[in-house]
């Protein structure tokens, strides 16, 4: 059964650095490429980053591109998101998410609170 | 950047009802779409992918159509879960847009 367990939300001060973890299971990870996609509160989805199934290409909507950086770690299974300066507006529930075709599976979500 | 536009904003229908809802793309993004439905408090769930593809294990009331700038999603005789929250997004290149979604709710 594939399973993605996301992690390392909670609240944090603008300006201020936090990251994300994603902990994969039940497929082979590292045939995959993966995303972040967050939802404000009581908002639409937002795609954020994507990375190729080896990190060897990286993808990111305008409004993160030199904040955030998205990484993996094959041989752990596990995704990362790396979010520095963070601001007010960045505060949502962020998922991660195994591509195939579509986001086939997505985790949970972790919440992302950015105020001082 | 492709911008997907999605609409209604929202309907009410009733059980037993079809429903169409409809996305649309602000450039060619050929058979590049899928779609997702979203309930509260839960993770989105991929219901088609490369616009007509039924994803694993979804009911074949579900059915999705298009090509180019304009697709649909289909859901024939809508049951009671269907009330929800329905994405479109572009996919197999980058930026993976979203839709802001169609909220269907059951009279």
């Amino acid at each position: 059964e594939v399973q993605l367990v996301e992690s390392g939300g909670g609240l944090v001060q603008p300006g201020r650095s936090m990251k994300l973890s994603c902990a994969a299971s039940g497929f082979t990870f590292s045939s995959f490429a993966m995303a972040w996609v967050r939802q404000a509160p009581t908002k639409g989805l937002e795609w954020v980053a994507s990375i190729s199934y080896d990190g060897g290409n990286t993808y990111y909507r305008d409004s993160v591109k030199g904040r955030f950086t998205i990484s993996r770690d094959n041989a752990k299974s596990s995704l990362y998101l790396q979010m520095d300066s963070l601001r007010s507006e960045d505060t949502s529930t962020y998922y991660c998410a195994k591509q195939l075709g579509g986001f086939a599976y997505w985790g949970q979500g972790t919440l992302v609170t950015v105020s001082s | 950047n492709i911008v997907m536009t999605q609409s209604p904003k929202s309907m009410s229908i009733s059980v037993g009802d079809r429903v169409t809802m409809n996305c649309k793309a602000s450039q060619n993004v050929y058979n590049n779409i899928a779609w997702y439905q979203q309930k509260p408090g839960q993770s989105p769930k991929l219901l088609v992918y490369y616009a007509s593809n039924r994803y694993n294990g979804v009911p074949d009331r579900f059915t999705g159509s298009g090509y180019g700038t304009d697709f649909t999603l289909t859901i024939n005789s809508v049951q009671a879960e269907d009330a929800a929250f329905y994405y479109c997004q572009r996919i197999y290149n980058s930026p993976y847009t979203f839709g802001a979604g169609t909220k269907l709710e059951l009279k």
